[in-house]
C-alpha cells in the first residue's frame, strides 16, 4: 500500500531534550515536505526536498533541522525544542517533474502531535 | 509578502445544497492545491490545477489565472463531505517549490 508513515504519532517532551520526527514514504517519490498546522494560523511549510542532499527552508524553518540522505526518508530534527513549537506536524511527498512543471498531488502523513512542555 | 486568503472561514450548509468555497492569491502562482482534512485530522489531496478546470464525482475545481481566484464546488453536498478544505499555491517562479496555505474553511453538511 502506498503510504507516508510518521514516528511517532504522539510525543510530550520537554524543552532541550532533542528530539527526532522520522517519515517514511514507499512510493519513490522525489519530493517531500514537513508542514505544521497551528490553531489560527493554518499549514505552514517548514522545510522541503526536491530529491537526495537537495532541501530549502520553507516559511517556519526556526529552530528545526532536516536531512536527506535516502530517497525514503526525510526526518525532521529539533535540536533544542521549545514550547513555541508544540504544534501538529505532517510529513508530505509527491512524484516531482521539475522546471515549470508543478508538483503532482501530495501524500500526506497521519501527523505527529508534539507537545513540549 | 505573497498571501492566500480562503472564504468563507465557515459554512454550513443542508444536505444536498450547492457549496462553493474559495480561494484568492496575491501574484502569480504554477500551480494552486485543494485539500480535505477530515475531523480526525488526516490529509487528502483532492485536486492540484494551474489553469482551466477538474472534476471527480461530485467535486469540480476551477481557476482564473488572470483573477488570481480559485473556487471548489460541491454538488448534491452529503454529511461525509464535512471537512475543512483548505487551498495551498506554488508560487510563479520554477525552481521555487515552497507552497502557501490559506487558513482553511470548515464545512458542515448537516442531513
Amino acid at each position: 500500500e502506498a503510504q507516508v508513515t510518521q514516528n511517532p504519532r504522539y510525543l510530550i517532551t520537554v524543552t532541550g531534550k532533542k528530539l527526532t520526527v522520522t517519515c517514511s514514504q514507499n512510493m519513490n517519490h522525489e519530493y517531500m515536505s514537513w508542514y505544521r498546522q497551528d490553531p489560527g494560523l493554518g499549514l505552514r511549510q517548514i522545510y522541503y526536498s526536491m530529491n537526495v542532499e537537495v532541501t530549502d527552508k520553507g516559511d517556519v524553518p526556526e529552530g528545526y533541522k532536516v536531512s536527506r540522505k535516502e530517497k525514503r526518508n526525510f526526518p525532521l530534527i529539533l535540536e533544542s525544542p521549545s514550547p513555541n513549537q508544540t504544534s501538529l506536524y505532517f510529513c508530505a511527498s509527491s512524484l516531482y517533474k521539475g522546471g515549470p512543471y508543478p508538483n503532482q498531488p501530495q501524500h500526506f502523513g497521519d501527523g505527529t502531535r508534539l507537545s513540549i512542555l | 509578502k505573497n498571501e492566500v486568503e480562503q472564504s468563507p472561514q465557515n459554512l454550513t450548509a443542508q444536505e444536498g445544497e450547492f457549496i462553493t468555497i474559495n480561494c484568492s492569491y496575491s501574484v502569480g502562482i504554477s500551480a494552486l492545491h485543494w485539500l480535505q482534512q477530515h475531523p480526525g485530522g488526516g490529509i487528502v489531496s483532492l485536486f492540484m490545477l494551474s489553469s482551466g478546470k477538474k472534476k471527480h464525482g461530485r467535486l469540480i475545481a476551477t481557476i482564473n489565472i488572470q483573477e488570481k481566484h480559485s473556487s471548489l464546488h460541491i454538488t448534491a453536498s452529503h454529511p461525509r463531505d464535512s471537512a475543512v478544505y483548505i487551498c495551498a499555491v506554488r508560487w510563479g517562479n520554477f525552481g521555487n517549490e515552497k507552497l502557501t496555505f490559506g487558513t482553511g474553511t470548515r464545512l458542515t453538511i448537516i442531513p
